[in-house]
């Protein structure tokens, strides 16, 4: 079965520092990744997802992920964060013959220091 | 589009009190969702439908019930809340089409309490 781990439950960084939010998945077959952000007190949205081709992924607000399928894992990085990064994220696995189901991990909370 | 509403926004329920959770998309899509959020547990999926008529259940189904008459709503129903319902609940959908289920568009959330 698709699991999801996101070891950081909290990571503080001062900002204009970098940052990487951690994740690792396991599954049997071919998956799809995401990393959805979560703004206080709103729903989730997407910030990327890696489906096929380019193993490097990037987002309109400056993050990226890479997928590395020998190591399971799909890392969000930004080479420099700011205050209004601040959020909890959560990375995400649908398996390829189940992309009706997203399983998610436990998220990562993301506190910028000032 | 307004996107995916859910009403209402707090609750505060006695135990054994029974109350529904709306949630309607307006972007007419097949599939919908109902998580619950609780403190670092990430998302639980409860129910999910992938259209008008069809619903299956999810990780923690129990306690709860939903319908789909419709495609633009997909109400979740508490019978006999429970302590253990107190959650965040988000209603999310996606539209049919392989790379279109991959994004799932979120409403803000009910913020349920049981007392």
């Amino acid at each position: 079965a698709q699991s999801v781990t996101q070891l950081d439950s909290q990571v503080p960084v001062f900002e204009e520092a970098p940052v990487e939010l951690r994740c690792n998945y396991s599954s049997s077959v071919s998956v799809y990744l995401f990393w959805y952000v979560q703004y206080p007190n709103q729903g989730l949205q997407l910030l990327l997802k890696y489906l096929s081709g380019s193993t490097l992924v990037e987002s309109i607000n400056g993050f990226e992920a890479e997928f590395n399928k020998s190591q399971t894992s799909f890392h969000l990085r930004k080479p420099s964060v700011h205050i209004s990064d601040t959020a909890e994220y959560f990375c995400a696995v649908s398996e390829e013959n189940r992309d009706d189901k997203i399983i998610f991990g436990k998220g990562t909370r993301l506190h910028i220091l000032p | 589009n307004a996107g995916v509403t859910q009403t209402p926004k707090f609750r505060i329920l006695k135990i054994g009190q029974s109350m529904t959770l709306q949630c309607t998309q307006d972007m007419n899509h097949n599939y919908m969702y109902w998580y619950r959020q609780d403190p670092g547990m990430g998302l639980k999926l409860i129910y999910y439908s992938v259209g008008a008529g069809i619903t299956d259940k999810g990780e923690v189904p129990n306690g709860y019930n939903v319908s789909r008459s419709t495609t633009e709503d997909f109400p979740l129903r508490l019978e006999l809340a429970a302590p253990s319902q107190t959650s965040v609940y988000f209603c999310a959908s996606s539209s049919a089409g392989t790379s279109g289920r991959l994004e799932q568009f979120f409403g803000p959330g009910t913020r349920l309490t049981v007392l």
